[in-house]
């Protein structure tokens, strides 16, 4: 199974909104809801931010949004904030049970 | 609030097996499933196995030949091995709490080093 295409990076400012894409295939990303984005700043551990393509954890801002179309998953974060520089990874579950991750991407506010 | 901390050691010598336990605390270990996921220095995260509450195990296709994933409900731990390590398994491998199709509780990481 191959990672999960992610661009490398993106960037944005204060306020403004950024996407973040996670493409796949048909055996993950186009055939499954679960969908899962995570958080990791340096040095630490991902955080959960979505799963099921939309859903947020309680206590994650509802500044942070996903979606998905065809075999093309989104994070969306609006209002961008300083805090919110970190790398992004997204993952999905596949038909052959098990997960795969994206390459992952470093979001910067400049 | 569950918890999980990793314990193993941090070098392992090139063609010997990789072994990690995680401690899961504040909740039972006989719910939901555990996986193991790693993150090579300054790379993305690579998806290792998991095992579900009632043992049953899936790895990834590229390491299912050297990995093995344990439960030991009585000490509310799983476990980790991983054989014929190469510098390429040098990485930070984190277990991880699955929920449904998503991790959402992580333990803070362990760096292992394969060299000799």
């Amino acid at each position: 199974q191959s990672a999960l295409t992610q661009p490398a990076s993106v960037s944005g400012s204060p306020g403004q909104p950024i996407t973040i894409s996670c493409t796949g295939t048909s055996s993950d990303v186009g055939s499954y809801i679960y969908v899962s984005w995570y958080q990791q700043r340096p040095g630490k551990a991902p955080k959960l931010m979505i799963y099921e393509v939309s859903n947020r954890p309680s206590g994650v801002s509802n500044r942070f949004s996903g979606s998905k179309t065809g075999n093309t998953a989104s994070l969306t974060i609006s209002g961008l904030q300083a805090e919110d520089e970190a790398d992004y990874y997204c993952s999905s579950y596949t038909s052959i049970t098990t997960w795969v991750f994206g390459g992952g991407t470093k979001l910067t506010v400049l | 609030q569950v918890q999980l901390q990793e314990s193993g050691p941090g070098l392992v010598k090139p063609s010997e097996t990789l072994s990690l336990t995680c401690d899961v605390s504040g909740g039972s270990i006989s719910s939901y499933s555990w996986s193991w996921i790693r993150q090579p220095p300054g790379k993305g995260l690579e998806w290792i196995g998991y095992i579900s509450y009632s043992g049953s195990t899936n790895y990834s296709p590229s390491l299912k030949n050297r990995v093995t994933i344990s439960l030991d409900t009585s000490k509310n731990q799983f476990s980790l091995r991983l054989s014929s390590v190469t510098a390429a398994d040098t990485a930070v491998y984190y277990c991880a709490r699955g929920q449904g199709y998503e991790f959402d509780f992580w333990d803070q990481g362990t760096l292992v080093t394969v060299s000799s």
